[in-house]
């Protein structure tokens, strides 16, 4: 059964700051991984997608990796503005089926 | 604008009261889902559709019902609330069941008291 771990459940840095956030999973055998940002009251926004013959995706600030033999995957956001400030989750498939398994997430609060 | 669209986002309910929450997609996709999420448990499946008159139970069914008669809509019915489905509630699309990408709702907030 796939499990998905997310470390640390809350983080808060001051603005400027590079961070990591780092999303395991016990299933390495995944197609993709998806990172989403969740902003209060709001719905999730897909940040960055990685399939699985990919080691990193890139999107402005935001770098994903993935090492599938080791069931990680991490979210390095550089330079943090008080605007990344969110719920931070990241997905992978269920194996065998199209259904997604999320983690917990990570309270991400950046300080201006 | 390409969206998922859900009704209402705040709904405060009596136990046993029927309701309906509707979502709604304008991007032609074909597999919808709705998920649950509630502290410390993260984002968890209720049911899916593959298209139009398929779908299927997810991780946590019980007390809920969906139908899927058009491509576009999928409503998640609650014949009989109770207080432990106070949640916050998503519906999601993808193009197909294998493509990578989802679109998400942005949440219905149902208290059930």
């Amino acid at each position: 059964k796939q499990e998905v771990t997310q470390i640390p459940a809350a983080l808060s840095v001051p603005e400027g700051e590079n961070l990591v956030l780092n999303c395991s999973f016990t299933d390495s055998a995944i197609y993709n991984l998806q990172w989403f940002r969740q902003d209060p009251g709001k719905g999730l926004t897909s940040l960055l997608l990685i399939q699985s013959s990919q080691r990193e995706q890139t999107s402005g600030r935001l770098n994903a990796s993935l090492d599938k033999s080791s069931g990680r995957s991490t979210l390095y956001i550089a330079a943090s503005q008080p605007g990344d400030s969110a719920t931070y989750l990241c997905a992978v498939p269920y194996s065998g089926t199209y259904k997604y398994i999320f983690g917990t997430g990570t309270r991400l609060k950046v300080l201006a | 604008e390409a969206q998922v669209t859900q009704n209402p986002r705040y709904l405060i309910t009596v136990t046993g009261k029927k309701l309906t929450v509707t979502c709604s997609q304008n991007m032609n996709h074909e597999y919808m889902s709705w998920y649950r999420q509630d502290p410390g448990l993260g984002l968890r499946q209720i049911y899916y559709s593959m298209n139009v008159e398929v779908t299927d139970k997810g991780d946590v069914p019980e007390g809920y019902k969906v139908s899927r008669k058009e491509k576009r809509n999928f409503p998640l019915i609650l014949e009989s609330p109770s207080p432990n489905q106070t949640s916050l509630y998503f519906c999601a699309s993808r193009p197909k069941p294998d493509t990578l990408r989802a679109f998400f709702g942005q949440g219905t907030r149902l208290t059930v008291v």
